[in-house]
C-alpha cells in the first residue's frame, strides 16, 4: 500500500523567511496530493491541493510542486506570517483506490518568529 | 454552519464501556470518511461509506469498531469495550465524488480519552 514519508517534522523560521516541507511517496499510481493545515485543537484544512497531470500549482503565498519521477511533492509558503504556524500534512491518494482515501504524512509543527 | 459536524467533541469513558459518536457531513457530499489521529501523527483512514454502503474497512477497524451510515446522511462511529489503546482523536471527513472533486472536509473531530 501507500506510504507517504513528511520531512522536517519540525520547523521554525523568521517571520517573512520562506519555509519548504517535502514529503515522497511510495505508490507511482497516485494521483492526487492535498495538503492540510491543523491549528492547535481544530480540524484539518485543506490549503492547497495539486494533481499527477500537474507540475506546480500556485495560491497567493502557497504553492505545491510535483515531481513525479522522483515521487515527491513539496509545499512552499512564502513570506510567511505568525498566523502560518501550525501543523502541516500532506496526503496522497492512489489512482487504483476507488475509496479516495488519504494517506497522510507524520506532520511537519512550523513555527513562525516573529 | 454548513461544514462537517461532529458531536461529541470530548468524550471520556473508562475502560470497557461502549461509545458512540456522530458524524454529520456536508449536505450534498455523498461519501464519509472516518479517520483516527494520535498525538503527533498524521490522521489514519479507519473506513468510508459512498451513500449508505460501507466499501472498505481498514485493518485498523478490529471488530469492536462498527460504523453506520443508515440514510446516506450522518453517520455513527461505535467503539464496544473501549481501550486505553482507543484514545486518540477520531476524525470525520466527506467529500463529493459526484462532482469529480477528491477534496475531502473535515470536522473538527471527537477527543475519546479512555481511562
Amino acid at each position: 500500500g501507500e506510504n507517504v514519508e513528511q520531512h522536517p517534522s519540525t520547523l521554525s523560521v523568521q517571520e517573512g523567511d520562506s519555509a519548504v516541507i517535502k514529503c515522497t511517496y511510495s505508490d507511482s499510481a497516485s494521483n492526487y496530493f492535498p495538503w492540510y493545515k491543523q491549528e492547535l485543537g481544530k480540524r484539518p484544512q485543506l490549503i492547497i491541493d495539486i494533481r499527477s497531470n500537474v507540475g506546480e500549482k500556485k495560491d497567493q503565498r502557497i504553492a505545491v510542486t510535483l515531481n513525479k519521477t522522483a515521487k515527491h511533492f513539496s509545499l512552499h509558503i512564502t513570506e510567511t506570517q505568525p498566523e502560518d504556524s501550525a501543523v502541516y500534512f500532506c496526503a496522497a491518494t492512489p489512482l487504483g483506490d476507488s475509496s479516495y482515501k488519504l494517506i497522510f504524512g507524520s506532520g511537519t509543527r512550523l513555527l513562525v518568529r516573529p | 454552519d454548513t461544514g462537517v459536524s461532529q458531536d461529541p467533541r470530548h468524550k471520556i469513558t473508562k475502560r470497557g464501556q461502549n461509545v458512540t459518536f456522530r458524524c454529520d457531513p456536508i449536505s450534498e457530499h455523498n461519501r464519509l470518511y472516518w479517520y483516527r489521529q494520535t498525538l503527533g501523527q498524521g490522521p489514519e483512514f479507519l473506513t468510508y461509506f459512498q451513500n449508505e454502503a460501507q466499501l472498505e474497512k481498514s485493518r485498523l477497524l478490529s471488530d469492536r469498531f462498527s460504523a453506520e451510515r443508515p440514510k446516506g446522511s450522518f453517520s455513527t462511529l461505535e467503539i464496544q469495550r473501549t481501550e486505553q489503546g482507543d484514545s486518540a482523536m477520531y476524525l470525520c471527513a466527506s467529500s463529493n465524488r459526484t462532482s469529480g472533486s477528491y477534496e475531502q472536509y473535515f470536522g473538527p473531530g471527537t477527543r475519546l480519552t479512555v481511562t
